[in-house]
């Protein structure tokens, strides 16, 4: 079945370092799935940070990034130079595009240190 | 702005008694989620709706229900709560269409005893 896998339940990187969260990804109901990244900030809802809906392509926002690799099947997050204010707990998630029906990560802890 | 609330957001239940969680969302979406996440995992789908008076199940249906009455108003029902179901429950709303973003409600902390 259709499935995200994040291995990396917790990270921890100091301020202005760069920053990869890992994701890959297994479709096999559909070949060019929908992936996206959420975010959950401290005390606050679970909200979109970025997505791509084409093989090949890139997304970004807030100084993330990620490409979607469908050779390797993966959607990593990466960021050049995190701050404090990054600290959260981010989701991969595929959406096959022939239905509404969303898989998700088991979520990646960033912690950022001063 | 567009919101979904969820209602209530804590909740303490027995065991074998009935549990409602409601979802109320002001985006004008067609689509409604209920999500369940355990500790350390990712949301994994329980029920989800297109349009209202009809719901499908998602992934994990068994031992909850759900009702769409209008576009608005999407409900968890778990008729029987039973201690494997003692989670955070999260309601979402979308347009329909390719990529669209998933709008999630605050969360609902069951814990049943």
């Amino acid at each position: 079945g259709d499935s995200v896998t994040q291995t990396e339940g917790q990270v921890t990187v100091s301020e202005s370092k760069s920053l990869i969260i890992n994701c890959t990804y297994s479709a096999t109901s559909i070949a060019y799935p929908n992936l996206f990244w959420y975010v959950r900030y401290p005390g606050e809802g679970l909200q979109l940070l970025l997505k791509v809906i084409t093989a090949g392509q890139k997304g970004s926002s807030r100084g993330f990034e990620a490409t979607y690799n469908k050779e390797t099947t993966s959607f990593h997050l990466q960021k050049a130079s995190v701050q404090e204010s990054d600290s959260a707990v981010y989701y991969c998630a595929l959406r096959r595009n022939n239905n509404n029906r969303i898989f998700f990560g088991d979520g990646t802890q960033l912690v950022v240190k001063p | 702005e567009a919101a979904v609330t969820q209602s209530p957001r804590s909740k303490v239940a027995v065991t074998g008694g009935k549990v409602t969680l409601s979802c109320h969302q002001t985006n004008n979406h067609d689509y409604m989620y209920w999500y369940r996440q355990d500790t350390g995992h990712g949301l994994r789908l329980i029920h989800y709706s297109y349009v209202a008076d009809s719901t499908e199940k998602g992934d994990i249906p068994d031992g909850y229900k759900a009702s769409r009455p209008s576009q608005e108003n999407f409900s968890l029902i778990l008729e029987l709560a039973s201690l494997s179901q003692t989670a955070v429950y999260f309601c979402a709303s979308s347009e329909k269409g390719v990529g669209n973003t998933l709008y999630f409600g605050e969360g609902s902390r069951l814990i049943v005893v």
